[in-house]
């Protein structure tokens, strides 16, 4: 079965730090990951996501995320946070299971930004 | 933007009364999902379908029902709503197939059983 940690709860950084937020995975074939990030009152928008290739992948919003098979991790980076950056990240492994995508998330990351 | 909407946006219940919540799209994807969400918990799978009248099981399913009548509606239903099923529940539908498909969200329906 497919897991997914995402070990910090919440995380404080100031605008305009850099940041990387954690995400380790379970599975034993070649997963596809995502990163989706939640506003306060509004559902989940995709940021970035993985399935095979170069393991770094750019996403939206200045964001990237690097695939490290060895590590079990995907972690999620951004050079330079912005307030507006400030929501909830989840990190979430796919894989194909009896003809549909079975979708593990995390527990999330609650990101504050701070001036 | 995934072209899913959910009504109703939010929903105050007692204990023991049926809800049902609909997620409507309009780009005509075969797959749809239901999902809560709950602290600490992430998102969870309570149904899914793949078409018209067929749905199956996640990993969160008892207490809830659904049904899919057509391509662009997919109910869910609380037979006897509990306060445990107090939650947000999100409807998403699958883009792509093989290693393109992924999962977009609607917006949400807050839910909360008194």
């Amino acid at each position: 079965a497919q897991s997914v940690t995402q070990p910090d709860i919440h995380i404080t950084v100031s605008e305009g730090a850099s940041l990387e937020l954690r995400c380790n995975y379970s599975y034993g074939a070649t997963p596809y990951l995502f990163w989706y990030v939640q506003s306060p009152g509004q559902g989940l928008q995709l940021l970035l996501k993985y399935f095979s290739g170069d393991t770094l992948v750019q996403g939206i919003k200045g964001f990237e995320a690097e695939f490290k098979r060895s590590q079990s991790s995907f972690n999620l980076r951004k050079p330079s946070v912005h307030w507006s950056d400030a929501a909830e990240y989840f990190c979430a492994v796919g894989a194909n299971s009896g003809g549909y995508q079975k979708v593990t998330f995390g527990t999330g990351t609650k990101l504050q930004v701070i001036p | 933007d995934a072209g899913i909407t959910q009504s109703p946006r939010h929903k105050v219940t007692e204990t023991g009364t049926p809800v049902t919540l609909r997620c409507h799209q309009t780009e005509n994807h075969r797959y749809m999902y239901w999902y809560r969400q709950d602290p600490g918990h992430g998102l969870r799978l309570i149904h899914y379908s793949y078409g018209v009248k067929d749905t199956d099981k996640g990993e969160v399913s008892d207490g809830y029902s659904v049904s899919r009548s057509k391509t662009e509606d997919f109910l869910l239903t609380l037979e006897s709503a509990t306060s445990s099923q107090t939650s947000v529940y999100f409807c998403a539908i699958r883009k792509g197939q093989g290693e393109g498909e992924t999962q977009y969200f609607g917006p949400g329906t807050r839910l909360l059983v008194l």
